[in-house]
């Protein structure tokens, strides 16, 4: 059984502020590491997938840095916006099942209060 | 291009009920998985694909088969519903499996009663 956590469950953030989280996963068979954003009543979206170690993505004001050794990700927010109030999921992929599949955490819900 | 689309929106269903959720894409897609969504447990895998008659099981596929006779389609079936499988059903594409971002339907909610 593949094991994904993320840190924390939910947070809330006053506008403005940075903020960041964790994703926790099984530091053998890496093969992938995947972040989504999922906004209430939408589809999940990717925003990032990072394969190396040491990786950093970067994408506006979000950003998210890679340690397979360690097995873990970092996603960042900088001056978060009301917009930025979505559930964050990451997903690892193992590197067997053919390197087609990816588990999901069970996410950070993160609110912007104005 | 309208991505990955999911049929039906919505279903209620009665306890011993089978029924198909239909999921296509048009992006050539040779990867494609169900989740279901449940409170407080984020996604978790059904069944996937890694193409056209290739499909394995996830972390939850008792109660479910699929099959992939093309590249587009990949059907869910529930062969009998219980109310344990009331949720949220998605289904994901991929151009590169898990080295690349999967694609989303819009879900379906189903409702076992």
């Amino acid at each position: 059984i593949l094991n994904v956590e993320q840190s924390p469950q939910s947070l809330h953030v006053q506008e403005g502020d940075s903020t960041n989280f964790t994703c926790s996963f099984p530091s053998s068979n890496f093969y992938a590491l995947h972040w989504y954003r999922w906004e209430t009543a939408k589809s999940p979206e990717a925003l990032f997938v990072m394969t190396l170690n040491g990786d950093e993505k970067k994408k506006g004001r979000i950003s998210a840095t890679l340690n397979t050794k360690e097995g873990y990700s970092y996603l960042y927010i900088k001056g978060s916006q009301p917009e930025d109030s979505a559930t964050y999921l990451c997903a690892f992929g193992p590197m067997y099942s053919s390197a087609s599949k990816i588990i999901f955490g069970s996410g950070t819900r993160l609110s912007i209060r104005p | 291009n309208a991505g990955v689309t999911q049929t039906p929106k919505f279903q209620v269903l009665k306890t011993g009920q089978s029924m198909t959720l239909q999921c296509a894409q048009d992006m050539n897609h040779e990867y494609m998985s169900w989740y279901r969504q449940d409170p407080g447990m984020g996604l978790r895998l059904i069944h996937y694909s890694v193409g056209a008659g290739i499909t394995d099981q996830g972390e939850v596929p008792n109660g479910y088969n699929v099959s992939r006779s093309t590249t587009e389609d990949f059907p869910l079936r529930l062969l009998s519903a219980a109310p344990s499988q009331t949720s949220v059903y998605f289904c994901a594409s991929s151009y590169g499996g898990a080295s690349r971002g999967y694609t989303f339907g819009s879900g379906t909610r189903l409702t076992v009663v």
